[in-house]
C-alpha cells in the first residue's frame, strides 16, 4: 500500500540558510500535517491542511511556512535557519476524522 | 485547552510479562483517540483508533481500550521487538490537528 513519501530523508544546512521539505501524501487523503520532533520529545504541530487550504496552525516559527499544492503534495519551507531547528520533521496524511498515517521524517541538521 | 498525559514515562519489562500503558486525555469533542508505535529515528506508525467510550480494539500482542477520560494500551506476553516508545494522541472537532501525549518507552528484556 502507498505510504506518505518525504524528502529528502536526510538534510545538513548552515545557520541563516534556507531549507524546503516535501511531502507526498497518501492517495486520496484530503489532509496534511506536519511536525517537528527533538531528541526525545513527542512531535509538536506545526500546520496542517485540509484539500488545499490551511486548517490550522500550531507553533510554527514565522520564519517557517507551507503549502499545499493543486497535486496535493506540500512543502514546508524553513529560512534564516537556527542551530535549534535540527530535528526530525514529520509529515502526516488523513482523510477527515480517521487516524493520521506518517511518513518517515527528514531529519534536519542546522551547523 | 485539550491535553494528553500518559504513564509510565518508562517501563521495562521482561519477555512474556504483561502490563498496561495509560493515557489520560482532556478533550473537548472527541473525534478519536489513536495509538502509534515510534521506534527511533522512525515515524510513528499507526496502531489503533478508537472513536467512542467502550470500545476496544485488538491487533497481536496488543489490545486498546477506552473510557471517557482515559485509554489503555494493554500488551500481553511481550518480547523483545515491541520495544518502542508508545505516543497516544487525539483530535478534537474544533481543530484539525493530532495532540500527541508525551509517551511511554517500553524495554522487552529476553
Amino acid at each position: 500500500a502507498a505510504g506518505v513519501i518525504q524528502s529528502p530523508r536526510h538534510l545538513i544546512k548552515e545557520k541563516r540558510e534556507t531549507a524546503t521539505l516535501k511531502c507526498y501524501p497518501i492517495p486520496r487523503h484530503d489532509t496534511v500535517y506536519w511536525y517537528q520532533q527533538g531528541p526525545g520529545q513527542d512531535p509538536q504541530f506545526l500546520i496542517s491542511f485540509y484539500e488545499k487550504m490551511q486548517s490550522d496552525k500550531g507553533s510554527i516559527p514565522d520564519r517557517f511556512s507551507a503549502q499545499q499544492f493543486s497535486d496535493y503534495h506540500s512543502e514546508l519551507n524553513m529560512s534564516s535557519l537556527e542551530l535549534g531547528d535540527s530535528a526530525l520533521y514529520f509529515c502526516a496524511s488523513s482523510r477527515q476524522n480517521t487516524e493520521a498515517f506518517f511518513g518517515q521524517g527528514t531529519r534536519l541538521t542546522v551547523v | 485547552e485539550d491535553q494528553v498525559t500518559q504513564s509510565p514515562e518508562a517501563l521495562r519489562l521482561q519477555e512474556g510479562e504483561s502490563s498496561s500503558l495509560n493515557c489520560s486525555y482532556t478533550v473537548s469533542g472527541l473525534r478519536g483517540l489513536f495509538w502509534y508505535r515510534q521506534d527511533p529515528g522512525k515515524g510513528p506508525e499507526f496502531l489503533f483508533t478508537l472513536y467512542s467510550a467502550g470500545e476496544e480494539k485488538e491487533k497481536e500482542r496488543l489490545k486498546a481500550t477506552l473510557t471517557k477520560k482515559e485509554s489503555f494500551l494493554h500488551i500481553t506476553a511481550p518480547k523483545p521487538e515491541d520495544s518502542a516508545t508508545y505516543l497516544c494522541a487525539v483530535k478534537g472537532t474544533s481543530y484539525d490537528k493530532v495532540i500527541f501525549g508525551p509517551g511511554t518507552s517500553l524495554s522487552v528484556i529476553p
